[in-house]
């Protein structure tokens, strides 16, 4: 069964710091997806980017960075020069290619608090 | 740009009667998506929805859901008679096609309180 794990409920960090969300992941396919979302004060789901299980480079696009390794699960995102902005609930989400309809799995979240 | 809309954004009901939260997906998607979220907790997966029938569902789609493609243009979630415990942030979301290269866009949702 797939599994996502976001073991930090809560970070805080103060502004121009840099902060690392880890998610580890569970599953027994072999072609799946991996997702990270922003959840804002407002509610809503932000896309931040989507990795297959075949592409374990690392991808930056600004200050946002993410680590694939599938030798330990993992799927960590980094924001480096944290801003306020910044502050938002981060999901980790796991799509598997063989369930047929790539539903999403979600993990229990991890809320970022950037002090100005 | 096209995106997904929900409406009501709110609905207050009582606790027993029945409620159809509405999504517009974007419109030359197949693949359409109910998730929810209890407050502070994270998204659930409820039911996808494909070529006008139910692909997949959670155990959380109980004989309570229900779920529409009425027309050609909405996708409804009803819940035939709400439980305190529905109360949730429901988010509709929609995909293009199955290829791998798809993601899922999801709508701002529809906070459902039941008292």
């Amino acid at each position: 069964a797939q599994k996502v794990t976001q073991a930090q409920t809560e970070i805080s960090v103060v502004e121009k710091e840099d902060v690392t969300l880890d998610c580890v992941y569970e599953t027994r396919d072999t072609t799946y997806y991996l997702f990270w979302y922003k959840q804002p004060p407002s509610g809503e789901l932000v896309f931040l980017i989507r990795r297959n299980s075949f592409d374990e480079q690392n991808e930056i696009s600004g200050r946002y960075s993410w680590n694939f390794q599938k030798s330990t699960s993992s799927f960590n995102f980094t924001i480096t020069a944290s801003q306020v902005v910044d502050s938002a609930v981060y999901f980790c989400a796991l799509s598997e290619v063989q369930t047929g309809a790539n539903n999403l799995f979600f993990g229990t979240g991890t809320r970022l608090t950037v002090i100005p | 740009e096209p995106e997904v809309t929900q409406t009501p954004s709110h609905q207050v009901t009582q606790m027993g009667q029945e409620v159809i939260l509405r999504c517009v997906p974007i419109s030359n998607h197949l693949y359409f998506y109910w998730y929810r979220q209890i407050l502070g907790q994270k998204v659930e997966f409820l039911v996808s929805f494909y070529n006008n029938e139910i692909s997949e569902k959670s155990e959380i789609f109980d004989d309570q859901f229900s779920v529409e493609r009425p027309d050609g243009s909405n996708f409804t979630l009803k819940i035939r008679s709400t439980k305190l415990e529905d109360s949730a942030m429901y988010f509709c979301a929609s995909r293009m096609d199955r290829g791998f290269s798809y993601e899922q866009y999801f709508g701002p949702g529809t906070r459902l309180t039941v008292t």
